[in-house]
């Protein structure tokens, strides 16, 4: 069946260092990628999204390019700041049993210190 | 504004009780999801509506039970067969016609005592 699998955190860094974290999917049909953030104690927010093959997802300085040649959809950032604190989704979106269903990573823990 | 409210925020239980979870959107979504979140893990789906008066079984359905009587609302009730209630449940939904992106309510964190 479809999954996603992320880069085990948690990631500990400091402000305006680089960011990444890896994300790679397994999907039998041709899904849309997601990356959701999540702060302390608050539901999912979408951060950026890419339909199709090539396409890249940007938000916030964030960026996720949709490679079906790696299977991947890796996260970026070129400097993070304190308020990127978070846990952070990989998901992909497939039709699965005839319903669109969102697919989770584990999620990965992201510490920004000062 | 549109979005999805969640109540209560928290919840305490003793066990052998059962309880509901709301949740209520105004965006005029056809579909609706109920996911749990344990500590570390992701995102588990428990049950899914696509439409009125209709609603499958996610991966994790058991002990758990919805309905889905109007539009607007889907809620969550977990029962006493629920083995591990305590958990951070996460209501969400989505229009029929976009990509897949799910709008998420803030959240439901039961703790059974």
């Amino acid at each position: 069946g479809d999954s996603v699998t992320q880069m085990e955190g948690p990631v500990t860094l400091s402000e305006e260092a680089f960011l990444t974290i890896n994300c790679t999917y397994t999907a039998t049909g041709y899904p849309s990628l997601f990356w959701y953030v999540q702060y302390p104690g608050e539901g999912l927010q979408l951060l950026l999204k890419a339909t199709k093959a090539d396409d890249k997802g940007s938000n916030k300085g964030f960026e996720a390019t949709y490679r079906k040649e790696t299977t991947s959809f890796h996260l970026e950032k070129g400097s993070v700041q304190v308020s990127d604190s978070a846990v952070y989704f990989c998901a992909l979106s497939d039709q699965i049993q005839g319903a669109q269903k969102l697919v989770f990573g584990q999620g990965t823990r992201l510490t920004i210190n000062p | 504004d549109g979005g999805i409210t969640q109540s209560p925020k928290y919840l305490f239980r003793k066990e052998g009780q059962n309880v509901t979870l709301s949740c209520e959107q105004n965006l005029n979504h056809d579909a609706m999801y109920w996911y749990r979140q344990d500590p570390g893990q992701g995102l588990r789906l428990i049950y899914y509506s696509q439409i009125v008066n209709d609603f499958q079984k996610g991966d994790i359905a058991e002990g758990y039970s919805v309905s889905r009587e109007k539009k607007e609302s889907f809620p969550l009730t977990v029962t006493s067969a629920q083995k591990n209630p305590t958990a951070f449940y996460l209501c969400a939904s989505k229009a029929g016609s976009n990509t897949g992106e799910l709008f998420f309510g803030e959240g439901s964190r039961l703790t059974v005592l």
